[in-house]
This record gives C-alpha cells, structure tokens and sequence, in this order.
C-alpha cells in the first residue's frame, strides 16, 4: 500500500529556534500533501494543502510567515516552524493525496516539544 | 462551512459487544465520506471509504458503514468487537472535487477483555 514517511518522529528544541519537518511518499507521486495538526485528546486541524511546485493554501487562522510550507517534488513536503515557541508545542502529521478521487495516506506524525 | 460531528467521545465495551459510532456532517453537495482509525503510537489508517454506490461499505477488520444521505450521516459498525479494537475512530468528509478532508473530534475506543 501507498506509504509516507514523515521525518523527524520527535523533536525537542528551545524557544527561539526553527524546526523542520519533512514528509515523503515513498512509492508513489502525491499531487498534493496536506499538514494538520493534532492537540491532545482532539481532532486533526488542517493547517494548509500544499501543491508541487506552487504555493501552499493556509487554512484561516494559520500564519503563513511562521509555518513556511514547500513542497519541492512530487514526493516532498516540507513544513519548517519558525522561532518556535511552547505554545507550538504539538503533534504535526502530514497526507499524501494522489487526487479528488483517492483517500490520502498518512504519515506517522511528528511531536514537537518547545521547552 | 463544512462541519463533521462525532456525538461519541468516549465509548467502553466489552469484547464481543456490538458497536455503532455515529457521524453526522454537514454540507450540501456531494460527498465522499471515510473513517480513519489511529491506534495507540501509530498512524491514521483507513478503514473504509464512500465515493458513490451501494450505501452500506465494508472496510477492514470486520467493520461498516452506512451512509444515509436524508439524515447527513455516515455511523461505523461491528457486530462484535475485539480488545485490538481498542483505537481512536476518525470520521472524515470532503466534497467530491476537492482533496481536502475535515474531521470529526474523533471517538476514543476502549474494549475491556
């Protein structure tokens, strides 16, 4: 079956720095990838969509300037934090979509810790 | 807007209890409708899809669902649970023409042995 991988699993940084994330599939081309994030105990949010080669579509809400989202190849997304703070603190998990008319497949997620 | 409700937060059975997990969304056109389950330390899988169709899906793992358009609902059923049920449940919608997926709050499983 379809696979993503979402890298790192589990990150640990002081306030003021900049994080990032990366998710790939792994066996197939995914015309868009999707970053929610997920608060304890709560739903996924969607926090932007992210289309090869253009720019990613920010859910409202969500500050452009501090979640830089490229997304370089068809098999590449990346979502950087930027001078994280702890109340980014969080579980970030990204899709992989291969169109309208397919589920997406998920990767493991990632949890970010600010101290 | 789009909206998806999960009426169930938190839902205890014994194994080899029934269970029905309901979602109900909100939208007016088209839609396509999942259920995702998330087991402790791991991934959003999917555990059934609805594109169009026969109304009544079977997904992995002895589980279905039925989609009732008139009621706006899609619910997850199994007729006898097992303790590796034991899961976060997912309720997802999207229009047909889009990829993106809003989800429910999610229903948190426990199956006692």
């Amino acid at each position: 079956g379809a696979v993503v991988s979402q890298h790192p699993s589990w990150v640990i940084c002081k306030s003021g720095t900049s994080v990032k994330i990366e998710c790939r599939s792994l066996d197939f081309q995914a015309t868009t990838m999707f970053w929610y994030r997920q608060f304890p105990k709560q739903s996924l949010m969607l926090m932007a969509t992210s289309n090869e080669g253009s720019k990613a579509t920010y859910e409202q809400g969500v500050e452009k300037d501090k979640f830089l989202i490229n997304h370089a190849s068809l098999t590449l997304s990346t979502l950087t934090v930027t001078s994280a703070h702890p109340e980014d603190s969080s579980f970030y998990i990204c899709s992989a979509g291969q169109g309208a008319d397919q589920p997406q497949h998920f990767g493991d997620g990632t949890r970010l810790s600010i101290l | 807007a789009q909206s998806v409700s999960q009426h169930n937060h938190h839902v205890i059975l014994s194994e080899a209890a029934s269970l029905e997990l309901g979602c109900n969304y909100s939208y007016g056109g088209t839609v396509n409708l999942f259920w995702y389950v998330q087991y402790p330390g791991q991934h959003l899988q999917l555990l059934l899809k609805y594109f169009s169709g026969d109304p009544l899906v079977k997904g992995i793992k002895g589980f279905e669902a039925e989609f009732i358009k008139s009621k706006f609902s899609f619910n997850l059923r199994k007729p006898s649970v097992q303790w590796s049920d034991t899961a976060e449940y997912f309720c997802a919608v999207k229009s047909h023409n889009t990829d993106k997926l809003i989800f429910g709050t999610g229903t948190r499983l426990q199956v006692f042995p």
